[in-house]
């Protein structure tokens, strides 16, 4: 079974620009999962679809958006990119349900640059 | 909110030592899975325990869970340089059915030949 996949693998945008990162998960996963890693911060949530549906948010502001197709596969979208956006983007796919272990599987990443 | 504290932040231990790992909390663990993370690639899940007290091993790594799930730690024996990585910790934070991973800082593992 092929893993989490996301596209672009790496990008570098200026200051301003908005940036559009893809994420295919694990064939029968339902639900996606978007994270951002940096040096200072680590790994922190930044929300969660389920059939096609937002379900839980971080605490990020809202130039942070996503969205997620009826075929599972999900976008993050980041308007207005400021520097400190510079960071790598991790999605995660799951199968969603009322499991108790909740367990995640990561793609590689997004590494975005700001400039 | 709860927080999930590693140690140590960093280690950096010949090829054949042993070493272990700690996760921390103030406040009872749902759930803890442990991931292992290689530079420019994401997270890769090594193991979830869920019963105070378990143990589980994976080759020369062996998870344990606190009886009071407030705490985990991960031991690896006679290390390898393949073992080199960011370690990290994360509950899973459920919330009716959905859930999200609240991660720890990671411990930087570096083994050298």
């Amino acid at each position: 079974k092929a893993g989490v996949t996301q596209t672009p693998r790496y990008l570098i945008k200026t200051r301003g620009q908005q940036v559009t990162l893809s994420c295919s998960p694990i064939s029968g996963h339902r639900s996606v999962s978007w994270y951002q890693q940096t040096p200072g911060q680590g790994l922190q949530f930044l929300f969660e679809y389920f059939s096609e549906t937002q379900r839980n948010k971080g605490n990020f502001p809202g130039r942070f958006s996503g969205r997620q197709f009826s075929n599972s596969r999900s976008e993050m979208n980041v308007s207005t990119l400021e520097l400190g956006d510079s960071a790598l983007y991790l999605c995660a796919s799951s199968l969603g349900g009322p499991t108790s272990s909740y367990e995640q599987y990561f793609g590689p990443g997004t590494r975005l640059t700001v400039t | 909110t709860q927080l999930l504290e590693q140690s140590p932040q960093f280690l950096s231990i010949q090829e054949g030592e042993n070493l272990t790992v700690y996760c921390n909390s103030s406040s009872v663990f749902s759930s803890l899975q442990w991931y292992r993370q290689e530079p420019g690639e994401g997270p890769v899940l090594l193991v979830t325990v869920v019963t105070g007290g378990e143990v589980k091993k994976l080759k020369r790594l062996t998870f344990q869970f606190g009886d009071a799930r407030k705490d985990s730690s991960l031991h690896i024996t006679a290390a390898q340089p393949g073992d080199t990585g960011l370690y990290l910790c994360a509950e899973s934070r459920r919330a009716g059915n959905t859930g999200k991973l609240i991660f720890g800082q990671g411990t930087t593992l570096q083994v050298k030949p």
